[in-house]
């Protein structure tokens, strides 16, 4: 399995919703990440793990809080999102070493109405 | 300041011609280099990687990117490209003093001309 798999591929919901969004990985990789991406933008860093501990916070807002359960698993949770926060929400897994690249996952598209 | 740094906002070839996207760092020292493609609403694929031995590195889908540690530059080239190749097109760097992230430049889009 070569592969980083996120769900829901969409999502929609109101500023007073809590949602999740997951990502699945099982390559062995011990660092997993949380992007976010708007539109006709590069990717910004949120988060990092490694070996399922919080390694990297990039100064995200307490409205967006991380979870990684297990080696394999990394949950985003959501709670009072702004509109503003309507983004492309993209998983990344890697060696514990960034040398051989990021697998990025096809991301969660995300519209807070 | 440390940066990457994609001149080029958007492209457009025609079909068959050959292509060239540049990238520029700054940084203390060479770190690790990435080429990433992104169609439309996905997610991003790596077509090639660099961090040391020979400066010009083959990668999927025909492209190569050459290191030039005099410019520093990481330019990706492709001898002919198909119309399936529009995309975006990021360049990217994980500094050695930060080994488990990855900073992306600000993309280039590529259109095909039929």
């Amino acid at each position: 399995d070569t592969e980083v798999t996120q769900t829901p591929k969409h999502l929609v919901m109101g500023m007073t919703n809590k949602k999740s969004l997951k990502c699945e990985q099982h390559m062995g990789h011990r660092a997993m990440y949380w992007y976010k991406q708007k539109a006709k933008k590069p990717p910004e860093l949120m988060f990092v793990y490694s070996y399922e501990k919080l390694s990297i916070n990039e100064s995200v807002p307490s409205r967006f809080s991380p979870e990684c359960p297990n080696s394999s698993l990394l949950n985003l949770h959501l709670h009072a999102l702004q509109p503003e926060d309507s983004a492309l929400y993209l998983c990344a897994s890697s060696q514990e070493r960034v040398q051989a690249g990021y697998t990025f996952g096809s991301g969660t598209r995300l519209t807070v109405v | 300041a440390q940066s990457v740094t994609q001149p080029d906002i958007h492209i457009t070839v025609s079909e068959g011609a050959s292509l060239e996207l540049r990238c520029n760092y700054s940084y203390g020292a060479t770190p690790y280099l990435f080429w990433y493609v992104q169609s439309p609403g996905q997610g991003l694929q790596l077509l090639l990687k660099y961090f040391s031995g020979d400066t010009l590195v083959q990668g999927i889908k025909g492209f190569e990117a050459e290191f030039k540690r005099s410019q520093s530059s990481f330019n990706l080239r492709k001898p002919s490209v198909h119309w399936s190749d529009a995309a975006e097109y990021f360049c990217a760097v994980a500094p050695y003093s930060s080994a488990s992230k990855i900073i992306f430049g600000s993309g280039t889009r590529l259109s095909i001309r039929p």
